[in-house]
């Protein structure tokens, strides 16, 4: 089955620092790609997909490339905004009989002022 | 178009009670998820459906959780009788189809807090 390792957290950086968390991922076939976030008190919001190899998933400023030959799934930002302060999750989505997202354990991103 | 709906958003209930949490997924998606989030577990899938079928309840806990999928617009999961390890908060999620295009997106709901005391 799918399995997921993001880097340990909290991150914490200051405003404007550049972002990189780190996702690799385990899984059968050729699986999508997922970033998640999640602000405090609030439910999961997707950030940005990949589909397959080499596609570059991007939002609000978060960028994510789909690289095969590492299974990796990194995630980064330029520059941070305190309000980018939350919670982030990488999931792979499996091509299998078992269409469900397995999720990371989660990386906190505390931005300071 | 309204995203996936859940209720109640807050509960608090004594253990032995009997808590349903309900669902609605988006309009015309097929597959609905229930999540569990807690401190010390994460995120976990309990169940999931695909047209309204249960296909993969490996998950569920033990025998005091439950879910039904009676049509494609309603979902509920209930706990029975329900104990203060279950305090969590439960998210129900929704996607368009299962085993087509594997770039399909998984919507989630804001989820229903739960506290058993």
């Amino acid at each position: 089955g799918n399995s997921v390792t993001q880097m340990e957290g909290p991150v914490t950086l200051s405003e404007e620092a550049f972002l990189t968390i780190n996702c690799t991922y385990t899984a059968t076939g050729y699986p999508s790609l997922f970033w998640y976030v999640q602000y405090p008190g609030e439910g999961l919001q997707l950030l940005l997909k990949a589909t397959k190899a080499d596609d570059k998933g991007s939002n609000k400023g978060f960028e994510a490339t789909y690289r095969k030959e590492t299974t990796s799934f990194h995630l980064e930002k330029g520059s941070v905004q305190v309000s980018d302060s939350a919670v982030y999750f990488c999931a792979p989505l499996g091509t299998d009989s078992s269409y469900k997202l397995i999720f990371g354990s989660g990386t906190r991103l505390l931005v300071r002022p | 178009d309204a995203g996936v709906i859940q209720s109640p958003r807050h509960e608090v209930t004594e253990m032995g009670q009997e808590v349903t949490l309900r669902c609605k997924p988006i309009s015309g998606h097929n597959s609905l998820f229930w999540y569990r989030q807690t401190m010390m577990r994460g995120l976990e899938l309990l169940i999931y459906f695909n047209n309204n079928v249960p296909i993969d309840d490996s998950g569920m806990p033990e025998d005091r959780f439950s879910a039904k999928m009676p049509n494609a617009s309603f979902s509920t999961l209930k706990i029975q009788p329900s104990e203060p390890r279950d305090s969590a908060v439960y998210f129900c999620a929704s996607s368009s189809t299962i085993g087509g295009d594997s770039g399909n997106t998984i919507y989630f709901g804001e989820g229903s807090w739960l506290t058993v005391v």
